[in-house]
């Protein structure tokens, strides 16, 4: 029972062009959402959030976008570069739980070619 | 604030021995999770301890994993009877109340 769905495994853009990577969620509980980036042999880090009071949350080249009604959030890099190449992760959580734990999706690979 | 720290990075292991990974959380931090991630998968809730209590554990963990976090510092994980299934990376994260995680490097665990 996947939660929080990434839908595309990989996406690839050319340097200077903007990536968007989608997030689909299931769960009404899910009242926060984060972006995590990863490269390979490192841990999870962090990107951006929004709260699920907002529809959009901007810092710097990354931008995150929150549609409510449809459970679906998108980050938006512009410019892209190829630094950016790395998997990112949207997970969710509910802020009104005692936990505060991550349910994540499966990730999307990007790569961004020079 | 040195982040989060874990060790070993790697650890190979016959089937059937038993293992134990550390977790040095940052220091002010309060609330301590352990994740794993196997391959094509996100990160999966294993368990959280807030201070020294373990206060949620995911069916994830079977009988054979145990965690601990003596006097709410360093945690360990600890698996017994090691299984081809463990093999994934485990990963830990601190956050202080409600605040952000911080993750840590991982341990990438291989049964062989």
């Amino acid at each position: 029972d996947q939660q929080v769905k990434q839908n595309s495994p990989s996406l690839s853009v050319q340097e200077g062009r903007i990536s968007i990577l989608n997030c689909d969620y299931t769960n009404s509980m899910f009242d926060y959402f984060l972006w995590y980036k990863k490269y390979p042999a490192e841990g999870p880090t962090f990107l951006i959030s929004i709260s699920s009071i907002k529809d959009k949350n901007e810092d710097g080249r990354f931008t995150v976008f929150l549609n409510k009604s449809a459970k679906h959030l998108s980050l938006h890099i512009v410019p892209s570069q190829p630094g950016d190449s790395a998997v990112y992760f949207c997970a969710a959580l509910n802020s009104g739980g005692s936990n505060y734990k991550l349910t994540f999706g499966k990730g999307t690979l990007l790569t961004v070619n020079p | 604030d040195t982040g989060v720290s874990q060790n070993p990075r790697h650890k190979i292991t016959k089937r059937g021995q038993n293992v134990t990974f550390r977790c040095d959380p940052i220091s002010e931090h309060n609330r301590l999770y352990w994740y794993r991630q196997t391959l094509g998968q996100g990160p999966e809730f294993l368990t959280y301890f807030q201070n020294e209590a373990q206060l949620e554990k995911s069916r994830l963990l079977s009988d054979r994993f145990s965690a601990e976090r003596p006097k709410g510092s360093f945690s360990t994980l600890e698996i017994q009877r090691t299984e081809q299934g463990d093999s994934a990376m485990y990963l830990c994260a601190s956050s202080f109340g409600t605040g952000g995680y911080t993750f840590g490097s991982g341990t990438r665990l291989t049964v062989v």
